[in-house]
């Protein structure tokens, strides 16, 4: 079956632009996640959506970043006034299971480049 | 606070070269340790979950185990295929998974 796709693949963005990333999680999946990969560092939470429960924005790291899940599907990650710093590998995945205790679906990422 | 560690950061091995990548953490109340391979522009893709301090999983040439203080992901004469970044996550209750580094593995034939 299809597995978890984000789009675009690349964005490239001048400094103070905002930017949309889009995640389509696998069908049926409840749990949605977003992480941040950095160059030389490990995978960073963002946020996770699960049902139609309050998202864990827990690992935003600041207020710029927000995120939204539409009908328990789609999910739009929105970079308000981006930075340099913000530039880097974003990820989603997805899971059948609840929580972080059960294994994700990841997506290819989009790269983000702020110039 | 919560780390993940793993070692060694690059491992260069000829095919058929068994060896071992470490990844140790000091994460308290574990609930669990996950293993996922990354390939070059792709995101992770899932190998293993360990629940419990001496739990052992394979598949194919890969073994996980796991000890209170570290898991090690056992890599049996391995091939050009299996090289790729190998990520360990933990888990524990109330907290968002906490990733390692990675530990980038390259075979040659």
């Amino acid at each position: 079956g299809a597995g978890v796709s984000q789009s675009p693949s690349n964005k490239v963005t001048e400094k103070g632009k905002d930017v949309e990333l889009r995640c389509d999680p696998i069908s049926g999946h409840t749990a949605l996640y977003w992480y941040r990969q950095s160059l030389g560092q490990g995978l960073e939470f963002l946020i996770y959506f699960q049902g139609n429960s309050a998202p864990d924005k827990s690992g935003l790291p600041s207020d710029r970043f927000s995120a939204e899940r539409t009908g328990g599907s789609v999910s739009t990650l929105t970079i308000q006034r981006t930075q340099q710093e913000d530039s880097a590998v974003y990820l989603c995945a997805s899971s059948p299971r609840t929580g972080f205790f059960g294994e994700q679906y990841f997506g290819p990422g989009t790269r983000l480049t702020v110039t | 606070e919560d780390q993940v560690t793993q070692s060694p950061e690059a491992l260069r091995l000829q095919e058929g070269e068994s060896s071992s990548l470490n990844c140790s953490y000091t994460v308290s109340g574990l609930r669990g340790l996950f293993w996922y391979r990354q390939d070059p522009g792709k995101g992770p893709e899932f190998l293993f979950t360990l629940y419990s301090a001496g739990e052992e999983k394979e598949k194919e040439r890969l073994k996980a185990t796991l000890t209170k203080k570290e898991s090690f992901l056992h890599i049996t004469a391995p091939k050009p295929e299996d090289s790729a970044t190998y990520l360990c996550a933990c888990y524990q209750a109330g907290t968002a998974l906490i990733f390692g580094k990675g530990t980038t593995l390259s075979v040659s034939s």
